[in-house]
């Protein structure tokens, strides 16, 4: 079985500017998590989807985040624009159902903010 | 507010110890918890879950959970130099909703040493 797919692996940007992170959860789960985690810390949710739905998007800063997961499958992340303290790892991660499943992780994204 | 607390570390045993790692929390309503194995530059790698008070033994781990004391564990039997890794603490707060988000702690760093 596939993992989460995350792209790209690797984004620096200068600040001001925009990004765009991809997503692809595991085939068939339904609730698709976006989570940013800042080095020594752990990973703090951003939003989750219940298939195409927004469940809880409580921690986005939606002056310059969005996020969307159009199909129910993929999902994409935008930051503009982007400040020094959003460099960060973004990490995306997906379960069968929300509330009763384990997490599965995809590899991240590893921002830099210059 | 739901807090999550691990010990701080970094924590170093030889190889062939137990390494104990701790993690409380403060919402009485979670009844979820996760340990988390993340090796630098990797993502969080799911490797135990508990749902109910006692033990949860898989292989060389062993999940405790306390719910009246709030703190749930992680044992590492016969330590390994590949077990080296930060391990993240994550609880759920289970109010019947289709709320899925985890809360995680910083995480502990564990070196085992040869």
């Amino acid at each position: 079985e596939a993992g989460v797919a995350q792209s790209p692996r690797y984004k620096i940007i200068e600040k001001r500017q925009s990004v765009a992170f991809w997503c692809n959860p595991i085939s068939g789960h339904a609730t698709l998590y976006w989570y940013q985690q800042i080095l020594g810390q752990g990973p703090k949710l951003l939003i989750q989807f219940q298939n195409n739905g927004v469940v809880d998007d409580s921690q986005l800063p939606k002056d310059r985040f969005s996020a969307e997961r159009l199909k129910g499958v993929d999902s994409t992340l935008k930051i503009q624009p982007a400040k020094l303290e959003d460099s960060a790892v973004y990490l995306c991660a997906s379960s069968p159902e929300a509330g009763i499943n384990e997490q599965y992780f995809g590899p991240g994204t590893r921002l830099t903010v210059t | 507010q739901k807090e999550v607390e691990q010990n701080s570390g970094p924590l170093s045993v030889p190889e062939g110890a137990i390494a104990s790692l701790n993690c409380t929390y403060s919402d009485r309503v979670s009844q979820s918890f996760f340990w988390y194995r993340q090796y630098s530059g990797k993502s969080p790698e799911l490797i135990m879950s508990i749902y109910s008070n006692g033990d949860k033994e898989d292989g060389r781990f062993t999940a405790q959970l306390n719910k009246a004391s709030q703190y749930v564990s992680l044992l590492i039997r016969d330590s390994q130099p590949s077990d080296s890794a930060t391990y993240l603490c994550a609880v759920r707060p289970n109010r019947g909703s289709t709320l899925g988000r985890l809360y995680f702690g910083r995480g502990t760093q564990l070196t085992v040493w040869p």
